[in-house]
């Protein structure tokens, strides 16, 4: 079983540069997020998909755009790479009430 | 707005140890409360899940507890092993979108 899968495992990115993260889940869930892991901080909710077609802001939104391509897709991009965004990214998805957590994307801003 | 502690941040016990690892909010207003558990560089993997409504929930050697009211909720585990070893993590969810807000942590290392 496949369930929540994250693209890339890892990056490297130069500041103000931009990039995609991919995410797709095979559990056929409504419900999909982004999260960011930090050390100290804990996980924090980046952006948030109730159904296709809809997207909010979670906690920490400011730097990143998400896009719910279809049921199965969530990206989050990041136009202009910062340093600040040097993270632990999770995607996850679920149903009303358990949620269901990808490998995540080690992202380093340079 | 929500806040979920965890105490104690770290914990080192010798293997065949029962222990409870904690975890408290400050709204009692939750539509559930999930355990999960994060080896290093990995993501996370749901332990369980307790319903507002329920009081516990079991899985093999795992035990959660709920006591809304108090806000609290313990994670028992029984006969500890040294491939429980890992970080655990405890994560409410206050509204039907399914957002959760997640504690900070217990990171359990047990000893041979």
């Amino acid at each position: 079983n496949a369930g929540v899968t994250q693209t890339p495992k890892f990056q490297v990115l130069k500041t103000g540069q931009s990039m995609t993260l991919q995410c797709a889940q095979d559990m056929n869930h409504n419900s999909m997020y982004w999260y960011r892991q930090d050390p100290g901080m804990g996980l924090r909710l980046i952006y948030y998909s109730a159904s296709e077609g809809t997207t909010d802001k979670g906690e920490v939104p400011n730097g990143y755009n998400v896009s719910r391509l279809n049921k199965r897709e969530f990206s989050l991009r990041l136009e202009s790479a910062a340093p600040s965004q040097t993270s632990v990214y999770f995607c996850a998805s679920g149903r009303n009430t358990e949620a269901f957590f990808g490998q995540g994307t080690r992202l380093t801003v340079v | 707005k929500q806040e979920v502690t965890q105490i104690p941040a770290a914990l080192s016990v010798p293997e065949g140890e029962n222990l409870v690892l904690n975890c408290s909010f400050t709204d009692s207003a939750i539509y559930n409360l999930q355990w999960f558990r994060q080896d290093p560089g990995k993501g996370l993997t749901s332990l369980l899940l307790i319903q507002s409504s329920q009081r516990e929930q079991t899985s093999g050697r795992l035990n959660a507890s709920l006591d809304k009211s108090s806000g609290r909720s313990t994670l028992y585990i029984a006969a500890s092993q040294p491939g429980d070893s890992a970080t655990y993590l405890c994560a409410v969810q206050g509204g039907s979108q399914g957002n959760l807000i997640f504690g900070k942590g217990t990171k359990l290392s047990v000893k041979p």
